[in-house]
């Protein structure tokens, strides 16, 4: 069973241009998640979709948006990048369940 | 605010035996999880206590105590291999979707031969 997909694995972007990072979920699960993950701030929770629904929003500015799609697949987009916005992005997906959370192998941001 | 700590570091030698603790204060509390990273791979799912007490998974075990705010995972038999990071997780919403996951900053677990 193939595991949660993230691509791409590196991107390098300059200040102010936007991003769009996406997400394959297990199949069968139908919930995806998205965290940043940077040395500083550690591993914080960005947005939770459900069937195409956003369910959960963390605390992050208006910048940063997603959006899940009917095959359950994901996207998060990061507009006006700014240097702070350089992490790692993880995607996780997980069934219709509150224990285990399945992570990608994550998005490496490099804002320049 | 939400607020998990944990140790930054730990080391101990192959065949040893690990504690690492977790404390919490969050603004919901739905269930204690652990998750074992990796340099440059994905966190892995460890444990989940949903409920107070000891759960068993292999050489790993994790404990919550949800009058004390508090949860630690038992590694036992160490291996090099286990030479990871480690984060507890607080899941704080109600529902039957994961929610938020706040995590701690993470231990880094060094296993010496």
């Amino acid at each position: 069973k193939a595991g949660v997909t993230q691509t791409p694995r590196y991107l390098i972007k300059t200040r102010g241009q936007q991003v769009t990072l996406s997400c394959s979920p297990i199949s069968g699960h139908r919930s995806v998640s998205w965290y940043q993950q940077t040395p500083g701030q550690g591993l914080q929770f960005l947005f939770e979709y459900f069937s195409e629904t956003q369910r959960n929003k963390g605390n992050f500015p208006g910048r940063f948006s997603g959006r899940q799609f009917s095959n359950s697949r994901s996207e998060m987009n990061v507009s006006t990048l700014e240097l702070g916005d350089s992490a790692l992005y993880l995607c996780a997906s997980s069934l219709d369940g509150p224990t285990e959370a399945f992570f990608g192998q994550g998005t490496r941001l490099t804002v320049v | 605010g939400q607020s998990l700590e944990q140790p930054s570091e730990v080391t101990a030698v192959e065949g040893a035996i690990v504690q690492i603790n977790c404390t919490y204060q969050t603004s919901g509390f739905y269930g204690l999880s652990w998750y074992q990273q990796h340099d440059g791979g994905a966190p892995t799912f460890l444990s989940y206590n949903g409920l107070d007490g000891l759960e068993e998974t292999g050489r790993f075990s994790s404990f919550l105590s949800r009058s004390d705010s508090y949860g630690y995972l038992l590694l036992q038999e160490l291996q090099m291999k286990d030479s990871a990071s480690y984060f507890c997780a607080v899941r704080v919403d109600r529902g039957s979707t994961l929610g938020r996951l706040y995590f701690g900053r993470g231990t880094q677990l060094t296993v010496w031969p």
